[in-house]
C-alpha cells in the first residue's frame, strides 16, 4: 500500500544498544524527517534530508545516525542507546519545501 | 519565549460549540502546518497554508501574515474532535525545518 511506514511500532532495547528504527515511504517524496516526541517539549527534529545522499542535523541530533541511499528508506540509528533517548519517535516526509507533510504512526522506543 | 506560541493550552468544550485554536510566530514564515494528533495516535496533517484561508468539512483555517497569527476553527464541535492540535512553520529561506508550537488539547464533551 502507498504511504509512509515505520518499523517497529515498539521496542525496548537496553542502555549501550544500537538500535535502527526504519522509515519507508511509498510517494518518492524527496524531504525526509526524524521527529522525537516528548512530553514537556513537543516535536523536535532530530534529522533531515532533502534528497538521497543529502542529510542535515535538525535541533537535537547528538546520539543519533541518519543515512539516505534510497530516496524511499531514511533509517535512523541510535549508536549506543541511553535512556534520555526513550521517547515517541516519529518519521515525515514530503514532496517539496512547501508541501503537506506526511507522517508515519511513530515508533515507541524504550531504554531501559 | 517559543517562536511559535499556540493558545489555548488546554481547551474543554460541549458538543455542537464552535472552537477557536490560535497560534502566533515571531519568524518570517513560507508556510504554516496544522496538524492533529489523536491520543496515542500517529499525526495526521490537516492544513498547509501560506495565506488567505482554507476550509476542509467543519474545520477552517486561516492566516494572517502581517501580523503572523493563525486560526484553527471547528464548527460543530464533536468528541471525534478531540485530539492535540499542533501548529508548525516553515522558516523563510529554510531548506525544510519546521518549528513546532507546544499543541493545544482539545476535549469535546458529548
Amino acid at each position: 500500500d502507498a504511504g509512509i511506514t515505520q518499523s517497529p511500532r515498539y521496542k525496548i532495547t537496553e542502555t549501550g544498544r544500537q538500535v535502527t528504527l526504519m522509515c519507508h515511504q511509498t510517494w518518492s517524496h524527496s524531504y525526509m524527517f526524524w521527529y522525537r516526541q516528548d512530553l514537556g517539549h513537543g516535536l523536535r527534529l532530530i534529522y533531515y534530508s532533502a534528497a538521497a545522499d543529502i542529510t542535515d542535523k535538525g535541533e537535537v541530533p547528538d546520539g543519533y545516525v541518519v543515512s539516505r541511499s534510497k530516496t524511499e528508506n531514511f533509517p535512523l540509528t541510535l549508536e549506543s542507546a541511553t535512556r534520555s533517548q526513550t521517547s515517541v519517535y516519529f518519521c515525515a516526509s514530503s514532496g517539496g519545501i512547501n508541501s503537506p507533510l506526511h507522517f508515519g504512526n511513530g515508533t515507541r522506543l524504550t531504554v531501559t | 519565549k517559543n517562536e511559535v506560541e499556540q493558545s489555548p493550552q488546554n481547551l474543554t468544550a460541549q458538543e455542537g460549540e464552535f472552537i477557536t485554536i490560535n497560534c502566533s510566530y515571531s519568524v518570517g514564515i513560507s508556510a504554516l502546518h496544522w496538524l492533529q494528533q489523536h491520543p496515542g495516535g500517529g499525526i495526521v496533517s490537516l492544513f498547509m497554508l501560506s495565506s488567505g484561508k482554507k476550509k476542509h468539512g467543519r474545520l477552517i483555517a486561516t492566516i494572517n501574515i502581517q501580523e503572523k497569527h493563525s486560526s484553527l476553527h471547528i464548527t460543530a464541535s464533536h468528541p471525534r474532535d478531540s485530539a492535540v492540535y499542533i501548529c508548525a512553520v516553515r522558516v523563510s529561506g529554510n531548506t525544510g525545518k519546521l518549528i513546532f508550537g507546544q499543541g493545544t488539547t482539545l476535549q469535546v464533551k458529548p
